[in-house]
C-alpha cells in the first residue's frame, strides 16, 4: 500500500522561500507528483518526477530522493496568490495512472 | 477547448435518493477518475476507467458505481445516498501511460454535493 505525509498547515511571508516536504512508504515507485489547490478549485498540476534530482520550474521546484521516500516542493519569491493546499501524490507502478494523495498542506502568505 | 467539465456543480439530496454525476472531457484521453474530497484531507479514488467500457475499483468505492460507455464521458451514479456521501466530488482524466510517462491528471471543477 501507499502512506503519504505532509504537514497540515504552513505559513509564510510575502517574498520569502518556503519548502514543503512530503514522505512516503510505498510497495513500489513510478513517480511522484506535486498539485495545487486554491480554495473551492480543482487542482491543477505542478510537477513529476521519477528520478532523484530537483526539476525547476519557474518559481516552483521539486525534489526527489527515492532511496529516502522525500520529496520536497521549494516555491521562492512568495505572491499573496501562491496561498493554496499543495497535494503530493505517489504513483506505483502498473496502477493503470492511478496516484494516491497525501492530505495536503495549506499554505498560507501573509503580506 | 472545454477540458475536464462536470455536471451539476451543486446538489442537494435527501437520505435514500438518487442521481448521477456526469463527468465530460474533450481531450481524447483514455483514463478517467472519480474521487471524493472531505474537508482536510486529501482525494480519494473511488472508480476510476482506463478506456471505453472497461471501470475497476479504487480505496473507496462502496455505495457509488460508474459506467464509461463513451471515451469522453464517465458517470458516478449513488443508488442510495446516505449523508456520509456529503463531499466533494471530482473528476479526472489522463493521457494513459502509453502516450506519457508523466500522466498528469487533469481535474474538472468538481460536484458539491450534500445529503440530508
Amino acid at each position: 500500500g501507499q502512506n503519504i505525509d505532509q504537514p497540515t498547515e504552513m505559513t509564510a511571508t510575502e517574498g520569502a522561500i518556503v519548502q514543503i516536504n512530503c514522505t512516503y512508504q510505498t510497495s513500489g515507485f513510478n513517480g511522484l507528483f506535486w498539485y495545487q489547490q486554491h480554495a473551492g478549485e480543482a487542482p491543477t498540476f505542478l510537477s513529476y518526477n521519477v528520478l532523484d534530482g530537483l526539476e525547476e520550474k519557474g518559481r516552483f521546484s521539486s525534489f526527489l530522493s527515492r532511496s529516502k521516500g522525500y520529496s520536497y516542493l521549494l516555491l521562492k519569491e512568495l505572491q499573496m496568490k501562491d496561498s493554496a493546499s499543495y497535494l503530493c501524490a505517489v504513483r506505483p507502478p502498473g496502477q493503470a495512472g492511478k496516484s494516491t494523495f497525501g492530505d495536503g498542506t495549506t499554505l498560507t502568505v501573509k503580506p | 477547448n472545454a477540458g475536464v467539465t462536470q455536471t451539476p456543480k451543486f446538489r442537494v439530496l435527501k437520505t435514500g435518493q438518487s442521481m448521477t454525476l456526469l463527468c465530460a472531457q474533450d481531450m481524447n484521453h483514455e483514463y478517467m477518475y472519480w474521487y471524493r474530497q472531505d474537508p482536510g484531507m486529501g482525494l480519494r479514488l473511488i472508480h476510476y476507467s482506463v478506456g471505453e467500457g472497461t471501470t475497476a475499483k479504487g480505496e473507496v468505492p462502496d455505495g457509488y458505481n460508474v459506467s464509461r460507455l463513451k471515451k469522453q464521458n464517465f458517470l458516478l451514479g449513488l443508488e442510495s445516498a446516505a449523508p456520509s456521501q456529503t463531499s466533494v466530488y471530482f473528476c479526472a482524466s489522463s493521457r494513459g501511460l502509453v502516450d506519457t510517462p508523466h500522466n498528469e491528471q487533469f481535474f474538472g471543477p468538481g460536484t458539491r454535493l450534500t445529503v440530508l
